[in-house]
């Protein structure tokens, strides 16, 4: 299997611009995640989905986040207008209920922003 | 509310002895205990997990934890460290339900000593 595919995996972008985070999960899975990685924060789970439907969003940290899964193959994470603290790496992750690797959350390799 | 704690920030083992990485958790009913590893500029490595059953679980390269219920623990441990196994550990939790809400611990920065 490909595994978790992201991209890009690194944007710098100016502060006021938009940030799309793009993902595709593994194929058969039902749960998507994303999480973000900072050093003060550590990893922090952003929203989830489970059948392309969002289940929890508490961890969007602000209406400047906002986060679709149109099919069960691809998710978009949207920052509108970014700042310099939304600087991170942002992981998409998935994981079946069913099957040999149930239970198991896989993640991809992460897409590097930079908000100067 | 569930949590995972890693009280140490930075392990520093010799190449060639044991190692040991702690995790203790705190969670209502039965926990899912998961440990992964990342690699500098690389996402984050599915180790083992413990679910149910065995308390000793193996994983990917020479790696086992055990479950300890009475402790609340769940430690990564290897026989013999190896330079390559110098990264960042993450212990992670999950309630009793099948793939939500992965609680991460804060993360033990593994450095093996040549």
């Amino acid at each position: 299997d490909a595994g978790v595919i992201q991209s890009p995996r690194h944007e710098v972008t100016e502060m006021g611009q938009e940030v799309t985070l793009r993902c595709k999960p593994i194929s058969g899975h039902d749960y998507l995640f994303w999480y973000r990685q900072t050093m003060m924060r550590g990893l922090e789970l952003l929203i989830y989905f489970n059948n392309n439907v969002p289940i929890d969003d508490s961890g969007m940290p602000e209406d400047r986040f906002s986060a679709k899964m149109p099919n069960a193959s691809f998710s978009t994470l949207k920052i509108q207008p970014s700042e310099p603290r939304d600087s991170a790496v942002y992981f998409c992750a998935s994981s079946a209920r069913q099957g040999r690797t149930g239970n198991t959350i896989y993640f991809g390799e992460g897409s590097w922003l930079t908000v100067v | 509310a569930q949590s995972v704690a890693q009280p140490e920030d930075q392990v520093n083992v010799a190449e060639g002895n044991p190692l040991t990485v702690k995790c203790t958790y705190s969670v209502s009913g039965n926990p899912y205990l998961f440990w992964y590893v990342q690699y500098p500029n690389r996402g984050l490595q599915f180790l083992l997990k413990y679910i149910t059953g065995d308390n000793l679980v193996k994983g990917s390269y020479g790696f086992e934890a055990e479950f300890n219920k009475s402790q609340t623990s769940f430690h990564l441990k290897k026989p013999s460290a190896l330079v390559s196994d110098s990264a960042l550990y993450f212990c992670a939790l999950a309630p009793g339900r099948v793939g939500e809400k992965l609680t991460f611990g804060t993360g033990t920065r593994l450095t093996i000593i040549p």
